[in-house]
């Protein structure tokens, strides 16, 4: 199967402090990318989809200002957690979608874990 | 958008037995519902899917049913182990990102 990796696995930072996160599909060009983000014990809640050569789009009550995401290859995204609080500790997952006729599956990154103190 | 309920939210079988967790989705354009299954920090892993014009798969211990008309699919586990013991998540889509159900936590007893 196709496989995404995601960097870095775990980041601990200072509540203010901007974290960049990177998803790549390695053996497979990905024109779409979707972020994933999954509080302890809860379920994956899709933040926004993240499409190569333009802006993304964000699901109600995701902050886009908050959130960056740039889909600069199609091999790449980052989302960037812009001015982090505590809150925005969770686990963030990325995936990205390698077609197969008209359906929709995707493959899942390692996840990043977010502790911001 | 998409809603996707899940039921139950926890199961616990002995070794052996079956285990069924059921799903029912919002929005009838959907066309594809994989299941995951999650351990602990870890990836969703895909462990089967169905498409919109399939009403039944099946991958060794493993089937997924479609009732496209009620809006509601099904895994069933069959011959559990306690290696199943996991988080399992199902999900909707249509051409979007994915819309997950609520998880069931499956313990599967030896």
């Amino acid at each position: 199967g196709a496989v995404v990796s995601q960097h870095p696995s775990r980041v601990i930072c200072k509540s203010g402090t901007s974290v960049k996160i990177e998803c790549r599909s390695l053996d497979f060009q990905a024109t779409t990318m979707f972020w994933y983000r999954q509080f302890p014990k809860q379920s994956l809640m899709l933040m926004a989809t993240s499409n190569e050569g333009s802006k993304a789009t964000y699901e109600q009550g995701v902050e886009k200002d908050k959130f960056l995401i740039n889909h600069a290859s199609l091999t790449l995204s980052t989302l960037t957690v812009t001015s982090a609080h505590p809150e925005d500790s969770s686990f963030y997952i990325c995936s990205a979608r390698d077609w197969t006729g008209s359906y929709n599956e995707q493959f899942f990154g390692p996840g990043t874990r977010l502790t911001v103190l | 958008g998409e809603n996707v309920e899940q039921h139950p939210s926890t199961l616990s079988v002995q070794e052996g037995d079956s285990a069924v967790i059921k799903c029912t989705y919002s929005d009838s354009a959907s066309n594809y519902f994989p299941w995951y299954k999650q351990e602990l920090g870890k990836r969703p892993q895909l462990i089967i899917d169905i498409r919109s014009n399939v009403g039944e798969k099946k991958d060794q211990r493993i089937a997924v049913t479609l009732n496209k008309t009620a809006k509601h699919f099904s895994l069933h586990i069959t011959e559990t182990q306690p290696e199943d013991s996991a988080v399992y998540f199902c999900a909707a889509s249509r051409r979007e990102g994915l819309t997950f159900g609520g998880g069931t936590r499956l313990m599967v007893k030896p």
